[in-house]
């Protein structure tokens, strides 16, 4: 059973630093492209950035660019998500997410999410 | 860059069918695959279709996806509507690029 979960999140001010992690389970980790896609309180889901199965090629969105750096361990089964400069339209439930197979990499298995609240 | 426009809510009967659609913006539907979500208050999202069409194992037959050239748009239908489907819907499609689109999701309410 694939399992995706998160920790890491809480309150942080506005320009602070937080370091989301992810530990997944259940799948042959080192094989597959994972993603952190991301909620705002009643919002919709928001794609944050994707990192290739080796961690080669790695990807933005443009609302987070030169401020959030994805990586991942894959001798742990790891995937993380530093998140700097912090703004309080960063407030969101963040998920990671396995992306399956094919060239688009298509969004299989979510975690539970962890809030990231960015408040003075 | 392509949005995903998406009814911002839907409402139907328990037992009837309620299609949800998707519409792309710009460029076409069919260039790139389209996957559809659910997601049930309080939930995080699951995959319903991907590719387009295709159901994960686990996800019932109720549940189908299509696309459609002419409108460009992408659907979602749920038959024989049961209470717990009851949740947000959010389409989903890949931008060259390296960008992954979502639709701004639909609300579908079984009264």
């Amino acid at each position: 059973e694939v399992q995706l979960l998160e920790s890491g999140g809480g309150l942080v001010q506005p320009g602070g630093s937080l370091r989301l992690s992810c530990a997944a389970s259940g799948f042959i980790y080192s094989t597959y492209a994972m993603s952190w896609v991301r909620q705002a309180p009643g919002k919709g889901l928001e794609w944050v950035s994707g990192i290739s199965n080796s961690g080669g090629s790695i990807y933005y969105g443009d609302s987070v660019k030169g401020r959030f750096t994805i990586s991942r361990d894959n001798s742990k089964s790891t995937l993380y998500l530093q998140m700097n400069r912090l703004r309080a339209e960063d407030t969101a439930v963040y998920y990671c997410a396995k992306n399956g197979e094919g060239r688009e990499w298509p969004f299989d298995y979510w975690g539970q999410g962890i809030l990231v609240t960015v408040s003075s | 860059n392509f949005m995903l426009t998406q009814p911002h809510s839907v409402s139907e009967s328990p037992g009837k069918t309620v299609t949800i659609s998707c519409t792309r913006s710009s460029g076409n539907i069919a260039g790139n695959f389209v996957q559809w979500y659910q997601q049930r208050p309080g939930s995080s999202p699951t995959t319903l279709i991907y590719d387009n069409n295709q159901r994960p194992s686990g996800v019932p037959d109720r549940f189908s996806g299509s696309i459609d050239s002419s409108s460009n748009s992408a659907s979602l239908t749920i038959s024989g509507l049961k209470t717990e489907d009851e949740a947000d819907y959010y389409c989903q499609s890949y931008q060259y690029g390296n960008r992954w689109v979502f639709g701004g999701g639909t609300k579908l309410t079984v009264l």
